[in-house]
C-alpha cells in the first residue's frame, strides 16, 4: 500500500520567495496533519485537518503560513514570503476516521530557506 | 509547545545490550505510541498503547501504558545496529486526533 506521499524531498530557495509543500494521504485516512521538525523545538503540530475541513490551526506560526485541502487525496502548505527561520523538516501525516488509529508519516521535506 | 519529558536524550549502545527509555507528562493521556526515526525519513509507528497498564511487545521490542496514564516506556532488548536511531514517544488524550510529541531519544552506536 502506498503511504502518506510528499512532494517536494528536499527544497532551497532565497528568502522572500514563495514556498509550497505538498502531501498525498493514505487512501481513506479522514485526518491529515502538517508538522515542522527543528533540532530545537522537535516535532510541532502546525495544523490538522478533517474530512478537508481545518480542525486546529493553533500551531500555525505567522500568518506567513497557510494550508488548504482542497479535497480528500491532496493537501499543501504554503509560507509566503520564506525566511530563513523557516528552514526545517515539514512532515504530514494521516490517520483514519477510527479515533484510535495511529498516525503515519510521509517522509518530509527538508526545506532550506537561504 | 507542550512536550511530553522523554528521556534518556540520548544513549550509546553496544550490540546484545537491553535498552530503555521513558516517557512522563504531567497530563492524562488517552493512548500512548512509540515511534522511530532514521535519518531522512518520517517517523514509523513502533507500538500503539491503548488501556493503562497495557504492556505490549513488538519483536523485541516491549512497552508500557502507565497506571496513572502520566507515563509510559520503552524497552529494546539484545539491541542490533539497526536499533539506531531516534525514538520518539506520543500521547494523545480523549478529544481530538492531536499528538503531543516527547523530544526524542537519539540511539547511537558505542565507538
Amino acid at each position: 500500500d502506498a503511504g502518506v506521499i510528499q512532494s517536494p524531498r528536499h527544497e532551497v530557495t532565497e528568502m522572500g520567495q514563495e514556498v509550497t509543500l505538498r502531501c498525498k494521504p493514505i487512501s481513506g485516512h479522514d485526518y491529515l496533519f502538517w508538522y515542522r521538525q527543528t533540532m530545537m523545538r522537535g516535532l510541532e503540530l502546525l495544523i490538522y485537518f478533517n474530512n478537508n475541513v481545518p480542525i486546529d490551526d493553533s500551531g500555525m506560526p505567522e500568518d506567513r503560513f497557510s494550508a488548504k485541502m482542497p479535497n480528500a487525496s491532496f493537501s499543501t502548505l504554503k509560507i509566503q514570503p520564506s525566511e530563513p527561520r523557516d528552514s526545517a523538516v515539514y512532515f504530514c501525516a494521516s490517520s483514519s476516521v477510527n479515533a484510535e488509529q495511529p498516525q503515519h508519516f510521509g517522509d518530509g521535506t527538508r526545506l532550506s530557506i537561504l | 509547545g507542550q512536550q511530553l519529558n522523554q528521556s534518556p536524550q540520548s544513549m550509546f549502545i553496544q550490540e546484545g545490550e537491553d535498552v530503555s527509555m521513558n516517557c512522563t507528562s504531567s497530563s492524562i493521556f488517552n493512548t500512548w505510541l512509540w515511534y522511530k526515526q532514521d535519518p531522512g525519513e518520517g517517523p514509523v509507528l513502533l507500538i500503539a498503547l491503548y488501556k493503562a497498564g497495557e504492556l505490549t511487545s513488538n519483536g523485541r521490542l516491549t512497552a508500557q501504558f502507565g497506571i496513572t496514564r502520566k507515563d509510559s516506556f520503552l524497552n529494546i532488548s539484545a539491541s542490533i545496529p539497526s536499533d539506531v536511531g531516534i525514538y520518539f514517544c506520543a500521547g494523545r488524550k480523549a478529544a481530538g486526533n492531536k499528538l503531543t510529541f516527547g523530544g526524542g531519544t537519539r540511539v547511537l552506536v558505542k565507538p
